[in-house]
């Protein structure tokens, strides 16, 4: 199955600096990859996907780029702001079949004002 | 639409009770999952339905756990008997299907279990 890994674990930015985080995938069939940020104590809440026919896609401040060759993609905010400062996490799925979402550990970003 | 609505938000509850957690997801969704988060292994995909039919119950630790979906608007999860080491928060999560596969999925809010 799909194995993702995610890094790295914790992040700590001056707020404005520019934050990247990094996921690996391990099956080539997975084409669909979107990122959640998790505040305390809600739910993860989709903030960006991309998939595997567009090698980056941008969101105002965040943007998403995909090396399918490398099996990697990353998240990327730019001018970070303390609100920023949550849990991160990728996922990958295939679209054939029943696929489901496999995702990375997470990563805790802290933004200091 | 209201998201994905999950009840009770917190439960507190002794080892050897039963547990049901309850899920109502997004309207028109048809993909239906239910997870658990706990620091020291994350995400875990516990069961997931499609047209409220049980397609992979594989993550489920073991036969205390159960899920049922007897339509497309209600889902639950029950435990019983609980344990302490049952203690995480769980989600719900549904999403929709493009081309057979899921594409992205939207949470609850979750409901933080504590079995004492």
């Amino acid at each position: 199955g799909e194995n993702v890994e995610q890094h790295p674990s914790t992040l700590s930015v001056q707020e404005g600096d520019s934050a990247v985080i990094k996921c690996t995938y391990s099956d080539s069939a997975s084409n669909y990859f979107p990122w959640y940020k998790q505040e305390l104590g809600k739910g993860p809440q989709l903030i960006i996907d991309i998939r595997s026919n567009v090698g980056e896609k941008k969101d105002q401040r965040i943007a998403v780029t995909l090396n399918k060759t490398a099996k990697h993609f990353s998240l990327h905010i730019t001018e970070t702001q303390p609100e920023d400062s949550a849990v991160y996490f990728c996922a990958a799925t295939g679209d054939s079949g029943y696929s489901t979402l496999t995702f990375g550990k997470g990563t805790m970003l802290l933004v200091s004002p | 639409d209201a998201g994905v609505i999950q009840s009770p938000r917190h439960e507190v509850t002794e080892m050897g009770q039963e547990v049901t957690l309850r899920c109502k997801p997004i309207s028109g969704h048809d993909y239906l999952f239910w997870y658990r988060q706990t620091m020291m292994r994350g995400l875990e995909l516990l069961i997931y339905f499609n047209n409220n039919v049980p397609i992979d119950d594989s993550g489920m630790p073991e036969d205390r756990f159960s899920a049922k979906m007897p339509n497309a608007s209600f889902s639950t999860l029950k435990i019983q008997p609980s344990e302490p080491r049952d203690s995480a928060v769980y989600f719900c999560a549904s999403s929709w299907s493009r081309g057979g596969g899921v594409v992205g999925a939207f949470f609850g809010q979750g409901t933080r279990l504590t079995v004492v």
